[in-house]
């Protein structure tokens, strides 16, 4: 079967840098997603791997190891305005996106 | 703003009643598509959309019927609902089905059936 695997919920301090990953096994792959989702609002996208390496956007970076099935998502500075989930999502073989369940992420002062 | 809209953001429902979920995109995308995304689950798919043709039903129970009446549009007619499809419903759309997948999501409905 498919399987996307990803913390249930971390805690991090505001200032700090937090690594979120996410571990796959999928019938193929086209490429890995991280969307954010604050509470009560629509999932955002925000990276897209297909590549092995990292790829930065700001405070945002998001790795990816193919070989190993692997991707984190790195967040610096953290603000509390991070405080949210952070779904990670791959594209299979048929281009079907498999969805992990999602990492909560706290933020204290 | 995502430019996917959805109509309404909360709805409650008895296990009788027949209502309708709308979704709107204003990004000149071709594919759509409804999620049902349950607490502490992955999102689960539901159905899919490209270009007005239904593309994709993921063992979705007939209670659920989805509507595309055109690539702008897609609705999800609810009727004879049970308590466990008490859940967060998501529209998303992209460019088309298949590589061009980025996909951007509306704000969804929050469902609850009594």
């Amino acid at each position: 079967g498919q399987n996307i695997d990803q913390p249930t919920e971390m805690t991090a301090t505001e200032g700090a840098i937090v690594q979120i990953n996410c571990t796959y096994q999928t019938s193929g792959f086209n490429g890995l997603f991280w969307y954010q989702q604050h509470a009560g609002e629509a999932p955002t996208f925000l990276s897209y791997n297909v590549l092995d390496g990292l790829e930065e956007k700001g405070r945002f970076s998001s790795f990816l190891s193919r070989s190993k099935g692997y991707s984190y998502l790195l967040l610096k500075e953290l603000q509390m305005k991070d405080s949210a989930s952070y779904l990670c999502a791959v594209r299979d073989s048929n281009y079907q996106l498999i969805w992990g369940a999602g990492t909560k992420l706290i933020i204290k002062p | 703003e995502t430019g996917v809209t959805q109509t309404p953001r909360h709805l409650v429902m008895g296990m009788t009643n027949k209502k309708s979920l709308k979704c709107e995109q204003h990004l000149g995308h071709n594919a759509m598509y409804w999620y049902k995304q349950s607490a502490k689950k992955p999102l689960e798919l539901m159905f899919v959309y490209n270009f007005k043709e239904q593309t994709e039903n993921n063992s979705v129970p007939s209670r659920f019927s989805p509507e595309c009446p055109n690539s702008s549009h897609l609705f999800l007619h609810l009727h004879t609902l049970q308590p466990e499809d008490s859940a967060l419903y998501l529209c998303a759309s992209s460019l088309q089905r298949g590589s061009q997948e980025t996909q951007y999501f509306g704000p969804g409905t929050r469902l609850l059936v009594l």
